[in-house]
């Protein structure tokens, strides 16, 4: 599974948009990406997935280069309750459901 | 829809003993896949069933074992606990086998080794 990089914390003020880059410079033709978030003693919950170019849902939009080699997740107009860890996935749809987490990005939103 | 279910929340097990986990799927889905979370090892992943058939195993000493039942729901088992067990303990499950679908955790069993 390829590795990912994220950094390690990011703070940000409510109402602002976050962008959290990835990097998975060996990404494979036929990997996904995924960004998990999890809150404190809680189970990661999904945000969003995506292949190539661009995915958007109600929560977050995600913007994947052509070369794939980085992903950047964005959340608009942050709120408090959007403190959390945020974890970025590559996985190849393989039959299987092992996920890999990283160390995660800590984003800590002040009022 | 029912989320993921774990029972119980909370345990506090001595060194040497062995415990049991519960998982509950979403009703429909058939992957069960568990994790161990630590302060210092990060999220890890233990196992994967599917229809009651292990189809993936982390990198774990042969002390953590699972299963899966006819029903879906999952067990855990670690036995002979040491104080590195401690640790929160998280299930997910999936309605499909691809890595592409999403998984739905549970919100964990805090067990803690004294």
């Amino acid at each position: 599974l390829a590795k990912t990089t994220q950094p390690i914390s990011m703070d940000s003020y409510e109402g602002q948009e976050v962008n959290i880059t990835c990097s998975h410079n060996n990404i494979a033709t036929n990997d996904y990406i995924t960004w998990y978030q999890q809150f404190p003693s809680q189970g990661p919950r999904f945000i969003i997935q995506g292949y190539k170019t661009k995915v958007t849902n109600e929560v977050a939009s995600l913007f994947i280069p052509a070369d794939r080699k980085s992903s950047t997740l964005s959340l608009p107009r942050v709120s408090l309750s959007d403190t959390a860890v945020y974890y970025c996935l590559v996985g190849e749809n393989t039959g299987f459901q092992k996920l890999v987490f990283g160390t995660g990005t800590r984003l800590l939103v002040s009022p | 829809k029912a989320g993921v279910t774990q029972t119980p929340r909370y345990l506090i097990k001595t060194r040497g003993q062995q415990v049991t986990l519960s998982c509950s799927p979403i009703s429909g889905h058939r992957s069960v896949s568990w994790y161990q979370q630590t302060p210092g090892q990060g999220l890890q992943f233990l196992f994967e069933y599917f229809s009651e058939t292990q189809r993936n195993k982390g990198n774990f000493p042969g002390r953590f074992s699972g299963r899966q039942f006819s029903n879906s729901r999952s067990e855990m088992n670690v036995s002979t606990l040491e104080l590195g067990d401690s640790a929160l303990y998280l299930c997910a499950s999936s309605p499909g086998v691809d890595w592409s679908y999403e998984q739905y955790f549970g919100p964990g069993t805090r067990l803690t080794v004294t």
